[in-house]
């Protein structure tokens, strides 16, 4: 069946470093690609997301590439600020669009 | 404002006691769903409806009901709680159920069984 894996946390860094969220992915069939963003005691936020292979999300200066060759889905931003400390999923949504699968979360901690 | 809206919150009921959670949308969204998330697990699918009067399971049906009798509303139900249903809960949405599409979440609500 389809499957998710990210990047066990939690993720250390000083404010304004670079940022990667590893995530790789099982899928049959053309599956969407997400990243959501849960900050603390609210639900989760839809981050970014790709729809097919080679895709690139962006939004909020996350970015992520849909690599249909690797499976992976990995999440990067350039200079993270403490605002963006939270728990990060990643997802993918099957083929039929029946049912999305989340990863376990990657909690980031930002230093300032 | 665009919103998924859970009630309640918090819930601390015993075991055996059947109890509800509210799942209310207001973007006209066809496709609806519940998840628990449980540490180290990440969310798990309980539920999804695709439409109003089609439901079907998710990962975790057991111990669970839904019904979807109006578009807006997609309640959970627990018919007799047991502990291990404590966890965080939550509802979600989306336009349709098209494979581009992503969620639109509630803010949890956060069930305790005793």
């Amino acid at each position: 069946g389809n499957s998710v894996t990210q990047m066990e946390g939690p993720v250390t860094l000083s404010e304004e470093a670079f940022l990667t969220i590893n995530c790789t992915y099982t899928a049959t069939g053309y599956p969407s690609l997400f990243w959501y963003v849960q900050y603390p005691g609210e639900g989760l936020q839809l981050l970014l997301k790709a729809t097919k292979a080679d895709d690139k999300g962006s939004n909020k200066g996350f970015e992520a590439t849909y690599r249909k060759e690797t499976t992976s889905f990995h999440l990067e931003k350039g200079s993270v600020q403490v605002s963006d400390s939270a728990v990060y999923f990643c997802a993918l949504r099957d083929t039929g669009g029946f049912k999305t699968i989340f990863g376990a979360g990657t909690r980031l901690f930002v230093k300032a | 404002e665009a919103q998924v809206t859970q009630n309640p919150r918090y819930l601390i009921t015993v075991t055996g006691k059947k109890l509800t959670v509210t799942c209310s949308q207001n973007m006209n969204h066809e496709y609806m769903s519940w998840y628990r998330q449980d540490p180290g697990l990440g969310l798990r699918q309980i539920y999804y409806s695709m439409n109003v009067e089609v439901t079907d399971k998710g990962d975790v049906p057991e111990g669970y009901k839904v019904s979807r009798k109006e578009k807006r509303n997609f309640p959970l139900i627990l018919e007799s709680p047991s502990p291990n249903q404590t966890s965080l809960y939550f509802c979600a949405s989306s336009m349709t159920g098209g494979v581009a599409y992503g969620y639109t979440f509630g803010s949890g609500t956060r069930l305790t069984v005793v």
